[in-house]
């Protein structure tokens, strides 16, 4: 998986708990992505950070943050988790450079909110 | 609004026929239009990708077809595999933009 690690895996939180997913990469890449990935919805965009502290909103952005303080790091936080959010979520990183726009996808966070 | 239009939602063929995935776009800005192949339980993979300044493109028994005129691209797999049953992805993306579009996704089975 192109050197990018999520954590947890895995996770059952309840409503209204706050829940931050973690992504790490080796590759030194610029760009970091978090998707979620729903039946029926394909992949959507929910932040994306184009450099460190540099970050922007995707099309499902409601109720999700991020942070990204090393280049390496990219962290998504749920403030308060609702079972709407109940989703895989998926890390992906790019090159800089005008002709590198393959997105490399971690392996995803399988996340269930009770 | 979809921006990307993927068809069919699923597919179901033998071994060694040959799928076909179609893609259709609004946006005449896009100039990058990439297939991903996603596993189950996997993330996405880049398969194979297009520019609009070719028609076709190949890439061992995986290629893509783009007609600028009517703002679609197919992902065709010949010869297809059971190994080749995944969910694939069409996307898109204008200039320097570095967010992709995506399709909804074409889950394919391919019985043996």
């Amino acid at each position: 998986d192109a050197g990018i690690t999520q954590s947890p895996r895995h996770k059952v939180t309840e409503t209204g708990t706050p829940v931050t997913l973690r992504c790490h990469q080796t590759e030194n890449h610029r760009y970091m992505y978090w998707y979620r990935q729903d039946p029926g919805h394909g992949l959507r965009l929910i932040h994306y950070s184009y450099g460190v502290k540099d970050t922007d909103k995707g099309e499902v952005s409601d109720g999700y943050s991020v942070s990204r303080s090393k280049t390496e790091d990219f962290l998504l936080t749920l403030e308060s988790a609702t079972s709407s959010q109940t989703s895989v979520y998926f890390c992906a990183i790019s090159e800089s450079g005008s002709s590198h726009y393959e997105q490399y996808f971690g392996p995803g966070t399988r996340l269930t909110v009770t | 609004q979809q921006q990307v239009k993927q068809s069919p939602q699923s597919l179901i063929v033998q071994k060694g026929g040959i799928p076909i995935i179609n893609c259709a776009y609004e946006n005449t800005a896009f100039d990058y239009f990439p297939w991903y192949q996603q596993f189950p339980g996997k993330g996405p993979a880049l398969l194979i990708a297009i520019r609009p300044d070719v028609s076709e493109k190949k890439e061992g028994r995986f290629t893509i077809s783009f007609n600028k005129s009517a703002k679609q691209f197919s992902l065709h797999i010949m010869d297809s595999q059971p190994g080749d049953s995944a969910t694939y992805f069409c996307a898109a993306k204008t200039g320097n933009n570095r967010k992709l579009i995506w399709g909804l996704g074409t889950s394919l089975a391919v019985n043996p």
